[in-house]
């Protein structure tokens, strides 16, 4: 059983740039969230994905946005960068029917200068 | 709006001790409840879970006790190992997931 992965692990931007994220999701899983975590902080919950559709999104701006694939991957795209989005950027991926149990990827660290 | 809290940010406590972590919530419509645990350079790993219509669900060495009327829920572990020292975090859904600060746990041989 392959767990979630992310790519890249590491990511150094300019502010006002764009950036897309990468993640796979554990076989078998068709749900995939997207979580924001700054220093000191628990991960805060960007927008959930399943069956190719936005299926909840939390408090962040339009230009977070997100993409999931026939083979349940997904992106998560970062318009207009800015310094206070430096942080690590989880994926979890989840089934159907276990969907609170959710199965998290080592994430991708974004700095923004 | 902190909706799940864990006042406590570091625990340490001696091998072969119970360590209790808590967390406090103030969203009455949470219906499932969940610990992760995470190590340094990887995503939080889901410990244990209970539903809202529990009060205690139990897996090996880990406890989870839901007290639904103080929104609070706890974690026990027993015996703490070495092993157990990681960052705990508390999370509640009712449909997207809320987490807490974290509570860095730290378990001396």
């Amino acid at each position: 059983e392959t767990g979630v992965t992310q790519s890249p692990t590491h990511l150094i931007k300019t502010r006002g740039q764009q950036v897309t994220l990468r993640c796979s999701s554990q076989s078998g899983h068709n749900t995939v969230s997207w979580y924001q975590q700054a220093l000191g902080q628990g991960p805060q919950f960007i927008f959930q994905y399943y069956r190719e559709e936005e299926n909840g999104r939390g408090n962040f701006p339009p230009r977070f946005s997100g993409l999931q694939f026939p083979n349940y991957s997904s992106e998560l795209n970062v318009n207009a960068l800015e310094l206070d989005d430096s942080a690590l950027y989880l994926c979890a991926s989840s089934s159907s029917d276990r969907a609170y149990e959710q199965y998290f990827g080592p994430g991708t660290r974004l700095t923004v200068t | 709006d902190q909706q799940v809290k864990q006042n406590s940010p570091s625990l340490s406590v001696q091998e072969g001790r119970i360590s209790i972590l808590n967390c406090d919530y103030t969203n009455s419509m949470f219906d499932y409840f969940l610990w992760y645990k995470k190590y340094p350079a990887e995503g939080p790993t889901f410990l244990i879970s209970i539903s809202s219509i529990k009060d205690k669900n139990e897996d090996g060495r880990f406890t989870v006790f839901l007290n639904k009327s103080a929104k609070h829920l706890s974690l026990h572990i027993v015996p703490s190992q070495p092993g157990d020292s990681a960052v705990y975090f508390c999370a509640a859904s009712q449909g997207d997931m809320r987490f807490g600060a974290g509570t860095r746990l730290t378990v001396k041989p």
